[in-house]
């Protein structure tokens, strides 16, 4: 059974826009969320993470928020570029073990 | 530094053969990991390491060893390829209790 679901396979969004995406979870032993990016043919890489005690954390154009009651993980990002087209992933953290999502593949078009 | 490199890139084996992927990091990191991705499945982790000299299952380890042969280096072992291991293997390694993984390029491997 999926523990971690990203439910939108694919979002477009023009340059400047906000792009916004979504990771859910079932269950509440997870305590460390992070963000990976990847671009075809090349492993993923880190982007930004949030603590199980934060509900919010902030890098340049980059914000993650948490909402533990929900168990809801979103990535904002803001004014979306070009550059960042890639396919997002979701990861969820117990421990040693990770629990990746599905992933996300954003397009934002010039 | 290199960071994480696996090889190899590519391989084509037939149904039964073996075959191991070799995986090395150069950044001291003391955890490494095994994970595989498919369409529509994301990463799925296989095996990890947590320090040299343990090894411990992921989400699913059927099919597939590991070794930790030193700080630096974790191999994962098909013994009798199958063509549901058609994947990318993608190897991880982090530092101490930080969380975030540092993944290599990936192999693509083809099962036929």
């Amino acid at each position: 059974d999926q523990q971690v679901k990203q439910n939108s396979p694919s979002l477009s969004v023009q340059e400047g826009r906000i792009s916004i995406l979504n990771c859910d979870y079932t269950n509440s032993m997870f305590d460390y969320f992070l963000w990976y990016k990847k671009y075809p043919a090349e492993g993923p890489t880190f982007l930004i993470s949030i603590s199980s005690i934060k509900d919010k954390n902030e890098d340049g154009r980059f914000t993650v928020f948490l909402n533990k009651s929900a168990k809801h993980l979103s990535l904002h990002i803001v004014p979306s570029q070009p550059g960042d087209s890639a396919v997002y992933f979701c990861a969820l953290s117990t421990g040693n073990q990770f629990y990746f999502g599905t992933g996300t593949s954003l397009t934002v078009i010039p | 530094n290199a960071g994480v490199t696996q090889t190899p890139k590519f391989q084509v084996l037939k149904t039964g053969q073996s075959m191991t992927l070799q995986c090395a990091q150069d950044m001291n990191h003391n955890s490494m990991y095994w994970y595989r991705q498919d369409p529509g499945m994301g990463l799925r982790l296989i095996y990890y390491s947590a320090s040299e000299g343990t090894t411990d299952k992921g989400e699913v380890p059927n099919g597939y060893n590991v070794s930790r042969l030193n700080k630096r280096e974790f191999s994962l072992r098909l013994e009798s390829a199958a063509p549901s291991q058609t994947s990318v293997y993608f190897c991880a390694s982090r530092f101490g209790q930080l969380y975030e993984q540092y993944f290599g390029p990936g192999t693509r491997l083809t099962v036929t």
